[in-house]
């Protein structure tokens, strides 16, 4: 089975510094990576998903992924937190041709005005 | 614009008590899943269906059966609620093989 690491349960940031978020996944075949967002007491919505096509993938809301294979990672960022962004953040992954999806155990941001 | 649908957003329920959780969606998504999501553990599959009257366990079944009588509505059953079934749930669906799942706003259940 799959397996996603999210590094850091909870992160805080200064608003308008950097966001990073970090992603490494296990798997030996390059499958589907996704990040989704969700705001307190709803569901959880797509940010943005790699389907091997370009390795920098943009999302919504500014964020952008990157998928390295060497690294086995697919860490999001955003170069200015907006307050906005206050959320927890999930990544995902599905074999390519699968339906199960593993989750990591998703990452709190926190944006300091 | 899509929509996966979950009847309730808030339950309280006691313990023994039988407990019905809903969905529907209406992107005609052959995949539907229920998850479990608790502070700490992120989300835990427990059970999904490929098909109607398809089901397949997940990483968390004990305690829990499904219903999916028709291709748009999965139901989650707790056939005897317990205090440590208080949780968020959470429906979602995809599309065969093609990625990409669509969530509902959740069920937040607390049994007393």
């Amino acid at each position: 089975a799959q397996s996603v690491t999210q590094l850091g349960s909870h992160v805080s940031v200064s608003e308008g510094a950097l966001v990073l978020l970090r992603c490494n996944y296990s798997s030996s075949v390059p499958p589907y990576l996704f990040w989704y967002v969700q705001y307190p007491n709803q569901g959880l919505q797509l940010l943005l998903k790699y389907t091997s096509a370009a390795t920098l993938v943009k999302g919504i809301n500014g964020f952008e992924a990157e998928f390295k294979k060497s690294e086995t990672s697919f860490h999001l960022t955003k170069p200015s937190a907006h307050m906005s962004d206050a959320a927890e953040y999930f990544c995902a992954v599905t074999e390519i041709g699968g339906n199960q999806f593993y989750f990591g155990t998703g990452t709190s941001l926190t944006v300091i005005p | 614009d899509v929509k996966v649908t979950q009847s309730s957003r808030y339950l309280v329920k006691r313990t023994g008590e039988k407990v019905f959780l809903e969905c529907v969606q209406d992107m005609d998504h052959e995949n539907m899943f229920w998850y479990r999501q608790d502070p700490g553990l992120g989300l835990r599959l427990i059970y999904f269906s490929y098909d109607v009257k398809m089901k397949e366990k997940g990483d968390i079944p004990e305690g829990y059966s499904v219903s999916r009588e028709k291709k748009e509505r999965f139901s989650l059953i707790l056939e005897s609620a317990s205090t440590n079934q208080t949780s968020m749930y959470l429906c979602a669906s995809s599309r065969q093989y093609t990625g990409e799942l669509f969530f509902g706003e959740g069920s937040r259940l607390t049994v007393l």
